[in-house]
């Protein structure tokens, strides 16, 4: 079936350091593939998506191209903030346009 | 423009007893969810309704139930909570049923069954 593996956290970082946060999918087709973030005691709210092979998201600052050979979908950003910090879903929508999650991973940021 | 609202944010139960989460939209979305998050495992579907007048089970319907009141409102009911149940629910909307809409999700409800 449909699945989602993000890298497992928590990741930690300092601030201005670069970060990449690991996904990849399986799927049928040609899903939508999202970031979600998720500020400390809120709900998710969309960071970027890619709706085709090759596409790049980007908000931000943050950026991920959907990679449709390597089945990827990685997140990365140049110079991190301390307000960065939150957990970060990588997510699919399948045939049944139902959204697949990931685990989530915590990112923590050091002054 | 609220966007989307949660009540109760806090809620704690004995098993067996029963209770409705409530969620309301403002932005004249046609779409949905109920979502339960547990600890390493992302976000489940539990409940949609991809228009008003219908709804359909998700990945994890088993204990729930569910009402879309009108076009505003979808409510999920627990008939007899059991401690599996302890979670975050969020409820999130979205535009219309289309694989590239972006969900806006409300605050959470935070529910511990004893």
């Amino acid at each position: 079936g449909n699945s989602v593996t993000q890298m497992e956290g928590p990741v930690t970082l300092s601030e201005e350091a670069f970060l990449t946060i690991n996904c990849t999918y399986t799927a049928t087709g040609y899903p939508s593939l999202f970031w979600y973030v998720q500020y400390p005691g809120e709900g998710l709210q969309l960071l970027l998506k890619a709706t085709k092979a090759d596409d790049k998201g980007s908000n931000k600052g943050f950026e991920a191209t959907y990679r449709k050979e390597t089945t990827s979908f990685h997140l990365e950003k140049g110079s991190v903030q301390v307000s960065d910090s939150a957990v970060y879903f990588c997510a699919l929508t399948d045939s049944n346009y139902q959204l697949i999650w990931g685990a989530g991973t915590k990112l923590i940021i050091k002054p | 423009n609220a966007g989307v609202t949660q009540t109760p944010k806090f809620q704690v139960l004995k098993t067996g007893q029963s209770m409705t989460l409530q969620c309301a939209q403002d932005m004249n979305h046609n779409s949905m969810y109920w979502y339960r998050q547990d600890p390493g495992m992302g976000l489940r579907l539990i409940y949609y309704s991809a228009s008003e007048g219908t709804t359909d089970k998700g990945e994890v319907p088993n204990g729930y139930n569910v009402s879309r009141l009108n076009k505003r409102e979808f409510s999920l009911r627990l008939e007899s909570a059991a401690p599996s149940q302890t979670s975050v629910y969020f409820c999130a909307s979205s535009e219309g049923w289309e694989r590239y809409n972006e969900q806006f999700f409300g605050p959470g409800t935070r529910l511990t069954v004893l």
